[in-house]
């Protein structure tokens, strides 16, 4: 079955470390996005990317850092830079922006601090 | 975007229709209605989107008025899996260069037993 994938599903990160988080989907997308949920409130949009080996900051990427190597994988790096990574990541992707199609989202990855 | 405001929480029966409303006053005529929904801890999950004809699939039914400044979004037989957090949002072809999904606070819906 066509979908996307996020793992890992719980991350514990320790203070002044990099963690990585991965998202892949195959079901041909072209654009890919990260959103960042906090408890009780709607997405906030990191970073996004429209085609392999481009990529755009959101309204939120300082401390996080992303690459598109792939088609087919976005993964978002969560630095030593965010001082508060505590959140619920969502990756989403969709056919292509601005033609009114819905994103589809993986099931996300909680972070947390050690 | 055009702002969308929802009950922020019903109840549903289980094997009921479960009926939510959207209010969305403010649409252009070049945004979409779309729903998606939240189960806990876990990703959103699309559910449907129109224009201004009523849509449906094999998850819901979508009717928007006839001015497109309401719409609800129909579950026909709501199980205990429908659960969840309901966001209805309004999308235009966006004017900026990216197409972000913002959620509002939406409807949390539970089916009970």
């Amino acid at each position: 079955d066509g979908g996307i994938t996020q793992s890992p599903k719980y991350l514990f990160r320790k203070e002044g470390q990099n963690v990585t988080l991965s998202c892949e989907q195959n079901l041909n997308h072209d654009a890919m996005y990260w959103y960042r949920q906090d408890p009780g409130q709607g997405l906030r949009l990191i970073y996004y990317s429209q085609i392999v080996n481009d990529f755009q900051k959101g309204d939120i990427a300082e401390g996080y850092s992303v690459s598109r190597e792939k088609k087919e994988s976005f993964p978002l790096t969560v630095t030593s830079a965010q001082k508060n990574p505590t959140a619920f990541y969502l990756c989403a992707s969709s056919i292509i922006t601005g033609f009114n199609q819905p994103q589809h989202f993986g099931d996300g990855t909680r972070l947390s601090i050690l | 975007d055009a702002k969308t405001t929802q009950p922020p929480s019903m109840d549903c029966a289980e094997g009921r229709a479960a009926n939510l409303p959207c209010n969305h006053s403010t649409i252009s005529g070049n945004e979409y209605v779309y729903w998606y929904r939240q189960i806990h801890s876990q990703g959103p999950q699309y559910i449907i989107h129109g224009l201004k004809n009523n849509e449906t699939n094999e998850m819901a039914s979508l009717i928007i008025t006839e001015d497109r400044k309401s719409s609800t979004l129909i579950l026909p037989h709501a199980t205990l899996r429908d659960t969840a957090v309901y966001y209805c949002i309004v999308r235009v072809y966006p004017q900026t260069s990216y197409d972000k999904v913002i959620f509002g606070p939406g409807t949390s819906l539970s089916v009970i037993p």
